[in-house]
């Protein structure tokens, strides 16, 4: 268990709809990270918090948007949902700004 | 080309073996990760890496700095080694990681 929460574990949804994924971080990290594993595509880098700041923007589509809140926990929200949506949300966090990276379980989300 | 490269992309290997997978890289680093994957999707940090050498248990990881390149080994293997194995690198001045395709590792009893 590596500290760090993410929920639902599951998410199933249409077309169009919008949903908020959310993570606690680790007690005491600061740094939030989002991730997105699609099976064509890997691992990639979403976004990135730091005490309440964004600090560092991936392959983050306009439809997708996120924020971390003053307890420092983080929610993804993503909208207007296509088929091509659908995968695993990770969720990771950090002390700081350039330290070890802990992953939360994931969330799997099915665009149908 | 991808700015990670891994290899092998799959191993099979049994119990027991000696295993070494390989991980290349493009560009200047703050850091290097590997990273596990299991079978149920949960990513464990194994190895934040810079320089040199780094041990834990059974794994052990190097990084080559002036040759871009690192490894992670596996002595006395165990089907619970069982896994995806992901290599990250975050880029100097920045945080986030970016991640080779990954190496599915396969251990037989």
């Amino acid at each position: 268990d590596s500290g760090v929460t993410q929920t639902p574990k599951h998410l199933i949804t249409a077309t169009g709809q919008r949903v908020t994924l959310r993570c606690s971080p680790r007690s005491g990290d600061l740094s939030v990270y989002w991730y997105q594993q699609s099976l064509d595509q890997g691992l990639q880098f979403l976004i990135q918090y730091y005490n309440g700041e964004e600090r560092a923007k991936g392959n983050i589509l306009e439809r997708f948007s996120a924020q971390q809140f003053p307890d420092l926990h983080s929610e993804l929200n993503l909208s207007s949902l296509e088929l091509g949506d659908s995968a695993l949300y990770f969720c990771a966090s950090s002390p700081g700004l350039l330290n070890e990276q802990f992953f939360g379980p994931g969330t799997r989300l099915t665009v149908l | 080309k991808n700015e990670v490269e891994q290899s092998p992309q799959n191993l099979t290997a049994q119990e027991g073996e000696f295993i070494t997978i390989n991980c290349s890289y493009s560009v200047g680093i703050s850091a290097l990760h590997w990273l596990q994957q299991h079978p149920g999707g949960g990513i464990v940090s194994l190895f934040m890496l810079s320089s040199g050498k780094k041990k834990h248990g059974r794994l052990i990881a190097t990084i080559n700095i002036q040759e871009k390149h690192s490894s992670l080994h596996i002595t006395a293997s165990h089907p619970r080694d069982s896994a995806v194995y992901i290599c990250a690198v975050s880029h100097k001045g920045a945080q986030k990681l970016v991640f080779g395709q990954g190496t599915r590792l396969t251990i037989n009893p």
